[in-house]
C-alpha cells in the first residue's frame, strides 16, 4: 500500500536491550524524520535524513542511532534502551514538488521500556 | 532558535459552538506555519499551512487560521465544532531554508455534547 508505515506498532522491552523501529515510505520522498511524543513536550525531533546516506541530529538524539541505506527506509535503533525512552515514536517523510513543504506522518510505534 | 507556544493545553467546547486554539511562535527569520491534528491512536494529519500570500488560510474539516506577523501568531478557528473534532491539535513552525519542524506542546480539544 502507498504511504508511510511503521513497525512494530507496539513494543515492550527491557532496560539495556537493543530495539529497532522500522519506517518505510512508498513516495520516494527525499526527507525522512523521527520524532518522539511525550506528554507536555509535544513532538521532538530525534534525527532526520535529507537523502540516502545523509543523516543529521535533531533536538534529542542521545541514545539513538539511525541509518538510511535506501531512500524508502529509515530505521531508528535504541542501542541500550532506558526507561526514559518509553514514548510514542513517529516517523515522517517530506518530498519534493507540491508536497515539499508538508511532512506526512506514520501511525506511530508505542514503546515501553521496563 | 525558533519556538512555538500553545498556551492552552486543554480546551472544552460545547458542540456547535465556535472555537479558537491559540499559537504563538518566535523566530528570527521568515517562517512557514502549520496546524496538524492527531485523532486518538493515530498519527498526525495536516489541517492547513501558511507558506505565503493571503494571511487567512483555509484547511480541511472547516478549519481556518490567520497569520499575524506583528503578533507572531497563527491561531486556529472553527465557527461550529462537531463531536468528530475531538482530537489533539499541534501548531508547528519551520524556518525558510530549514527542513525541520518545531512543534508546540499541543492542545487537546474536547467537544461536549
Amino acid at each position: 500500500d502507498a504511504g508511510i508505515t511503521q513497525s512494530p506498532r507496539y513494543k515492550i522491552t527491557e532496560t539495556g536491550r537493543q530495539v529497532t523501529l522500522m519506517c518505510h515510505q512508498t513516495w520516494s520522498h527525499s526527507y525522512m524524520f523521527w520524532y518522539r511524543q511525550d506528554l507536555g513536550h509535544g513532538l521532538r525531533l530525534i534525527y532526520y535524513s535529507a537523502a540516502a546516506d545523509i543523516t543529521d541530529k535533531g533536538e534529542v538524539p542521545d541514545g539513538y542511532v539511525v541509518s538510511r541505506s535506501k531512500t524508502e527506509n529509515f530505521p531508528l535503533t535504541l542501542e541500550s534502551a532506558t526507561r526514559s525512552q518509553t514514548s510514542v515514536y513517529f516517523c515522517a517523510s517530506g518530498g519534493t514538488g507540491v508536497t515539499y513543504n508538508e511532512q506526512f506522518f506514520g501511525p506511530g510505534t508505542r514503546l515501553t521500556v521496563l | 532558535a525558533q519556538s512555538v507556544t500553545q498556551l492552552d493545553s486543554q480546551v472544552p467546547v460545547f458542540e456547535e459552538a465556535p472555537v479558537e486554539l491559540r499559537c504563538n511562535y518566535s523566530s528570527s527569520v521568515s517562517v512557514y506555519l502549520f496546524w496538524y491534528v492527531q485523532y486518538p491512536n493515530q498519527g498526525l494529519q495536516l489541517l492547513l499551512k501558511y507558506l505565503s500570500g493571503s494571511t487567512l488560510v483555509k484547511g480541511i474539516n472547516g478549519f481556518e487560521a490567520e497569520f499575524n506577523k506583528s503578533q507572531t501568531s497563527f491561531h486556529l478557528r472553527k465557527p461550529s465544532v462537531h463531536i468528530s473534532d475531538t482530537a489533539e491539535y499541534f501548531c508547528a513552525v519551520r524556518d525558510f531554508g530549514n527542513e525541520k519542524l518545531t512543534f508546540g506542546t499541543g492542545t487537546r480539544l474536547t467537544i461536549i455534547p
